[in-house]
């Protein structure tokens, strides 16, 4: 979906070290999420946004931040990446909290 | 705690049979449901939904049922097809408290020739 894009699309890091994953939209959606996806376990939250600069924490958020400085940018950063944080990232929009999101095209992580 | 089961992790149908995935729920204060499609390397998009007001949607080929009383909810897609075989998730969310959506850990989907 244009309106959504995720960078970068794939990206290998070394354990221990930072690692920031941008979400950008042009829909101007006041809600934004940053899910993983991992088998066995679906679409986990790991953060979410409902405006510039307000943001809280989803079920999966140990080990992560984000921040919202503007309504087009979702930023989640990994301080010191872990093996266990391998998975593939997606970030979502909504207009409304509750309703259908839409999705990035997702970034694949892996910490070796 | 999954508050939103998938229990088949895949699915195997033949093209032209119905296709029927389950999903269940456990929050009685789920009012908004939601089934997502995905394909390898793409995001889930957007199927078909369903209000706790009603017990069945169609779009097409695809209609999802709600039993309110048993907390599931199923998808029906007839007749499948090759390009149906994808990773299915079920969602659910509490409207009325602004809840945010929550996944099933989805069900792969094959249609065979």
């Amino acid at each position: 979906d244009a309106g959504i894009t995720q960078s970068p699309r794939h990206k290998v890091t070394e354990t221990g070290t930072p690692v920031t994953l941008r979400c950008h939209q042009t829909e101007n959606h006041r809600y934004m999420y940053w899910y993983r996806q991992d088998p066995g376990h679906g679409l986990r939250l790991i953060h979410y946004s409902y405006g510039v600069k307000d943001t809280d924490k989803g079920e999966v958020s140990d080990g992560y931040s984000v921040s919202r400085s503007k309504t087009e940018d979702f930023l989640l950063t990994l301080e010191s990446a872990t093996s266990s944080q391998t998975s593939v990232y997606f970030c979502a929009i909504s207009e409304l909290q509750g309703n259908g999101y839409t999705f990035g095209s997702g970034t694949r992580l892996t910490v070796v | 705690d999954q508050q939103v089961k998938q229990n088949s992790p895949s699915l195997s149908v033949q093209e032209g049979r119905i296709s029927i995935l389950n999903c269940d729920y456990t929050n009685s204060m789920f009012d908004y449901f939601l089934w997502y499609k995905k394909y390898p390397a793409e995001g889930p998009t957007f199927l078909i939904s369903i209000s706790s007001i009603k017990d069945k949607n169609e779009d097409g080929r695809f209609t999802v049922f709600l039993n309110k009383s048993a907390k599931h909810l199923s998808l029906h897609i007839v007749p499948s097809q090759p390009g149906d075989s994808a990773v299915y998730f079920c969602a659910a969310s509490a409207r009325q408290g602004a809840q945010k959506l929550v996944f099933g850990q989805g069900t792969r989907l094959t249609i065979n020739p």
